[in-house]
């Protein structure tokens, strides 16, 4: 199992830009985060899916949609990217109480 | 959602001293989490409290929920440098809906 896959590991955008962050697992787990981390605040949820077609917002969901059309993929989409918007970007799965969380994707936008 | 505090933020002690992070919360908590990160890593999932009182113990990391379920400790004996890294607590509400914490930096001098 590659457990949770997440790619890009880098990405420089300019401000209004798109771009779609992918992530993949492969132990087909129904439950899905995705969390953004900056500089003291811990992670922060911003969009969450309980199984394929099912997503919901979390703490911070403006400037940024996510599909699930299927149980191993959830991309993050941000439709025109700002500033504020750099930070590193997990994703993550669930299997029962435990949560596995890829490897991040460090996003800059200037 | 559920909002827990954690103290401290940065910590730093010699190699083989204790070491010990706080998880506070105004209200009853339905769980508690412990995740470590290391440096430039990601989250890694350590354990989950449900029960008032309850004490787990993985090697040298002792993990408490309190009586009341508003706080929680985790508790690491005789420090190593492969300690180091930050430890957070989190709440996981409905669906997997986690809350996170700030964190507490672990720097072990060796």
């Amino acid at each position: 199992n590659a457990g949770v896959t997440q790619t890009p590991k880098f990405q420089v955008l300019k401000t209004g830009q798109s771009m779609t962050l992918q992530c993949a697992q492969d132990m087909n787990h129904e439950y899905m985060s995705w969390y953004r981390q900056d500089p003291g605040m811990g992670l922060r949820l911003i969009h969450y899916s309980v199984g394929a077609g099912i997503t919901d917002q979390g703490e911070v969901p403006n400037g940024y949609n996510v599909s699930r059309s299927t149980t191993e993929d959830f991309p993050l989409r941000l439709l025109s990217a700002a500033p504020s918007q750099t930070s590193v970007y997990f994703c993550a799965s669930w299997e029962q109480e435990t949560q596995y969380f890829g490897p991040g994707t460090r996003l800059l936008v200037l | 959602g559920q909002q827990v505090m954690q103290i401290p933020q940065y910590q730093h002690v010699q190699e083989g001293e204790d070491f010990t992070t706080y998880c506070n919360s105004s209200t009853t908590l339905s769980n508690i989490q412990w995740y470590k990160q290391r440096p430039g890593g990601h989250p890694v999932f350590l354990i989950q409290l449900v029960k008032s009182g309850e004490v787990k113990k993985q090697k040298r990391l002792t993990f408490q929920f309190g009586e009341a379920k508003k706080n929680s400790s985790l508790h690491i004996t005789a420090t190593q440098t492969t300690d180091v890294g930050t430890y957070f607590c989190a709440v996981s509400g409905g669906y997997q809906k986690v809350t996170f914490g700030i964190g507490t930096k672990l720097q072990v001098i060796p």
